[in-house]
């Protein structure tokens, strides 16, 4: 098992509310990346924090956004969710662009 | 662009039998390269890294993949299957240039029968 932890597990959510998602990263690292991984596919880049910066972004609406605390954990918040938002949701961390080790996700299901 | 395809979203084989996972890879310079695995209800987990140093590259768990630029393939082999291997496998391409971005394949499911 990696150092990395996210919570919570589990999340149900209503289309056109907010959520917020949180990761601790491994000790030591200080970059922290968010994966969005829908039902049968691989995940995909949401964006990367470094010291506090989002520092690359893929291709999410601005209603995706992220933090990162001095202590280099993070928060994913997704406003006005939609459907297509149900994915697992998953935290990653490495120091600077070494090797990027996952968290165990979080499963948002928006009805 | 980078990306990596998946040749095959399915693959099933008998336990004790050789794994080969197909991965062909795109990139307009020497690329990273990557295989994790994800078993069900669980987080990613790396099983080897390509980074230009030698072409055949050692995993976890009696995995190793081969790093072909003829090819611009990476396939992920095993000798014998154990039961302990079925899961989604994953082979990734890193974009560099400030930061540090996973590309991520489709995903092939692998099967393990007795």
């Amino acid at each position: 098992e990696t150092g990395v932890t996210q919570s919570p597990t589990h999340l149900i959510k209503t289309r056109g509310q907010q959520v917020t998602l949180r990761c601790s990263s491994q000790s030591g690292h200080n970059t922290v990346s968010w994966y969005q991984q829908a039902l049968g596919q691989g995940p995909q880049f949401i964006f990367q924090y470094y010291r506090e910066e989002e520092n690359g972004r893929g291709n999410f609406p601005p209603r995706f956004s992220g933090l990162q605390f001095p202590n280099y954990s993070s928060e994913l918040n997704v406003n006005a969710l939609e459907l297509d938002d149900s994915a697992l949701y998953l935290c990653a961390s490495s120091q600077g662009q070494g090797l990027t080790y996952f968290g165990p996700g979080t499963r948002l299901t928006v009805t | 662009a980078q990306s990596v395809t998946q040749l095959d979203s399915h693959v099933s084989v008998s336990e004790g039998t050789p794994v080969l996972l197909r991965c062909n890879y795109s990139s307009s310079y020497s690329p990273s390269l990557f295989w994790y695995v994800q078993h069900p209800n669980k987080g990613l987990q790396l099983l080897l890294k390509y980074t230009s140093a030698a072409t055949l590259v050692k995993g976890i768990n009696g995995f190793e993949a081969e790093f072909k630029k003829s090819e611009t393939s990476f396939h992920l082999t095993k000798p014998s299957a154990h039961m302990s291997d079925a899961a989604e496998y994953f082979c990734v391409v890193s974009l560099s240039g400030g930061y540090n971005k996973l590309i991520f394949g489709a995903g092939t499911r692998l099967a393990v029968h007795p």
